[in-house]
């Protein structure tokens, strides 16, 4: 089965702070993603990677950068955490080819006070 | 992005089997159908994915119409733990998956 795990389950940080997280996959997918999830909105992209070193931007990324040191990690970085920023963060990773199937981490649950 | 309409929420028997629709009918040929679950507070979790031929593996079925405008994900003998919003998808030219809201399924015991 594939495992992709995500540093912490509830992070609380408060407003101008730096904050990681972090993704691993144990799976050798080339391909891996960062959403938030808010209700009412569903996913939302805000980065994915399809090799170590790329990134590209998905639909917000504001706010938010990425770095793929490793083709197993990802990870999410809010340069300065805003109070908008207060969400469910997903990770998912996807093999390249085939079908689009994403599998995706447990979430992070990070509130910004 | 691909647009995909389900109903907002149904309930099920604890037993029964549960089938959710799902309308996707600016669907391309070679696209997949997929479908993922959430369960409260944790993250999407994959299911079955079809292109025209009916599947089925260990958690469920998934019936494609012959036209492919939309297809029915079968839980054959529902549970309490298949309580959670189940989401039909399928990509449109994106390497996103746009989710939607889905379909809060509850099993009634």
């Amino acid at each position: 089965d594939v495992k992709v795990t995500q540093s912490s389950r509830y992070l609380v940080k408060r407003t101008g702070e730096k904050v990681f997280l972090e993704c691993v996959q144990d799976m050798d997918h080339e391909n891996m993603f960062w959403y938030r999830q808010d209700p009412g909105l569903g996913l939302r992209l805000i980065y994915f990677s399809y090799d170590v070193k790329m990134k590209e931007k998905g639909d917000i990324p504001e706010g938010y950068s990425v770095s793929r040191e490793k083709k197993e990690r990802f990870s999410l970085i809010l340069e300065s955490a805003s109070t908008n920023q207060t969400s469910m963060y997903l990770c998912a990773s996807r093999k390249t080819g085939g079908p689009e199937t994403q599998y995706f981490g447990p979430g992070t649950r990070l509130l910004v006070l | 992005d691909a647009k995909t309409t389900q109903p907002t929420s149904m309930d099920c028997a604890e037993g029964r089997a549960a089938n959710l629709p799902c309308n996707h009918s600016t669907i391309s040929g070679n696209e997949y159908v997929y479908w993922y679950r959430q369960i409260h507070s944790q993250g999407p979790q994959y299911i079955i994915h079809g292109l025209k031929n009916n599947e089925t593996n260990e958690m469920a079925s998934l019936i494609i119409t012959e036209d492919r405008k939309s297809s029915t994900l079968i839980l054959p003998h529902a549970t309490l733990r298949d309580t959670a919003v189940y989401y039909c998808i399928y990509l449109s030219g994106a390497n996103n998956l746009f989710f939607g809201t889905g379909t809060r399924l509850t099993v009634i015991p």
